[in-house]
């Protein structure tokens, strides 16, 4: 069966210092890979989305930066950051028989 | 703009009552509406989905319905639980499965 891995669960940083949230999925190959950003009382924001190795889309420009180094690898990255990073991250992959299924999320506090 | 719009925004129900939560739509062309589980600091787990041809979908305790002409869904939770206590998310997908359309979500409290 596929599963999904996302650490850490939470996270406090500092201003100014890098990111790096990773995300794994087992039990399937070639997924598409999509990075989310959910704020209180809204609904979830896309911010990256991968259909394979090496290639990203960026939905919305911002601070942040994502790889996929393998191909069930995904990674979140930030240089500096900014307090207006703070949210709960979520990673996520698809297919067209499974649909979509979601991490457990990152809880990032930017102070 | 494709938007997804829940009501209420929150509701507070007692165990074993029922409730109904409601999701409309302006995402078109339309492929399928899913309804998610989130429990607080977790990520969302799937309930249900629809395509167009379908009308109502049931998983246990939880029964969705789409009309896909006026576009609306509904998640009805039949004689609910303290463990229903979560909040509930409508997800609509278009002609582009990469990019979903979510709402904002439904936070349902269920008290003893």
């Amino acid at each position: 069966s596929q599963t999904i891995h996302q650490w850490p669960a939470t996270l406090v940083q500092p201003v100014g210092s890098p990111l790096s949230l990773e995300c794994t999925v087992e039990g399937t190959s070639n997924p598409n890979l999509y990075w989310y950003r959910q704020a209180a009382g809204r609904g979830l924001q896309l911010l990256f989305y991968s259909v394979g190795i090496g290639q990203i889309s960026s939905e919305v420009p911002q601070n942040l930066s994502a790889s996929r180094p393998q191909d069930r690898q995904f990674i979140l990255s930030s240089k500096k950051l900014l307090l207006s990073d703070s949210g709960f991250y979520l990673c996520a992959w698809s297919s067209w028989t499974v649909g979509y299924t979601f991490g457990s999320g990152t809880r990032l506090t930017v102070v | 703009k494709n938007q997804v719009e829940q009501s209420p925004q929150s509701l507070i129900i007692l165990e074993g009552k029922n409730c109904t939560l409601q999701c409309n739509y302006t995402v078109s062309p339309f492929s399928n509406l899913r309804w998610y589980k989130q429990d607080t600091g977790r990520g969302p787990v799937s309930l249900t989905i629809m395509t167009f041809s379908e009308n109502t979908k049931s998983n246990g305790r939880y029964t969705a319905t789409l009309d896909a002409d006026t576009k609306q869904s509904s998640l009805h939770i039949t004689a609910s639980q303290l463990s229903d206590s979560a909040s509930y998310i409508c997800v609509v997908s278009g002609s582009n499965d990469y990019k979903l359309s979510f709402g904002a979500g439904t936070t349902v409290t269920v008290r003893a």
